[in-house]
């Protein structure tokens, strides 16, 4: 199975900082990544799929970038309702896997 | 709009079984691929099975393959997932989802979940 890496595991942002999540995958998955955004209390909502592109109706603060084994999550400009738990995931090859997820809170 | 909402969830002891039922609305299960997904209290997020529009592709994470199985129903325009011979850690929130595509992808709507827990 694709082993997904994320760093940090956690983090704290001030408003309007620039936010950047990173994950790593164990193998060459191409561009076959997302990444998904969780509330305390809520289901999953995707955030970017594909590695870049922005899933419909999520704000343009966030982007995704990278392929291969290397990925990026930028926020940049952080907001209070972007505090939440983020994971990148895979489907290059099933079993489709998940990064272990970075905490995003405020200072 | 599109709605996911799962039932079947409840306490089982261990070796026993349970199927979840997800119904569907505002879109066909045969349209797209869907997937179940679950997450152990105060835990991260696990892909168990997901199921492509035309069945041609299924796929089951190493920890429940040979013991959960997922099907579609058109005609109630739902998902299921057996699950046989539980074990305390599979004790979870369930979610059902609707991919963004009609291949294994990117799950674009969620359920809110149904919780099964498996203990003596």
């Amino acid at each position: 199975d694709i082993k997904m890496t994320q760093s940090p595991s956690s983090l704290s942002g001030s408003v309007g900082d620039r936010v950047t999540i990173t994950c790593q995958a164990s193998q060459d998955i191409r561009y076959h990544l997302n990444w998904f955004q969780q509330k305390p209390g809520k289901a999953p909502n995707l955030l970017i799929y594909d590695a870049s592109n922005l899933q419909t109706g999520v704000p343009s603060r966030f982007s995704g970038s990278g392929s291969g084994t290397h990925f990026t999550l930028t926020i940049t400009s952080l907001q209070p309702e972007d505090l939440a738990t983020y994971y990148c995931q895979q489907y290059e090859i099933p079993p489709l896997t998940f990064g272990g997820g970075t905490r995003v809170d405020l200072k | 709009e599109v709605q996911l909402v799962e039932s079947g969830g409840a306490l089982v002891q261990p070796g026993g079984s349970l199927r979840l039922s997800c119904a569907a609305s505002g879109f066909s299960v045969d349209d797209f691929a869907m997937h179940w997904v679950r997450q152990a209290p105060g835990r991260g997020l696990e892909w168990v099975t997901g199921i492509s529009w035309n069945s041609g592709a299924i796929g089951y994470a190493d920890s429940v393959k040979g013991r959960f199985s997922i099907s579609r129903d058109s005609a109630k325009n739902s998902l299921y997932l057996q699950m046989n011979s539980l074990r305390p850690e599979d004790t979870a929130f369930y979610h059902c989802g609707k991919d963004r595509t009609l291949y294994l992808s990117s799950v674009e709507s969620w359920g809110q979940g149904t919780l099964v827990t498996v203990s003596s």
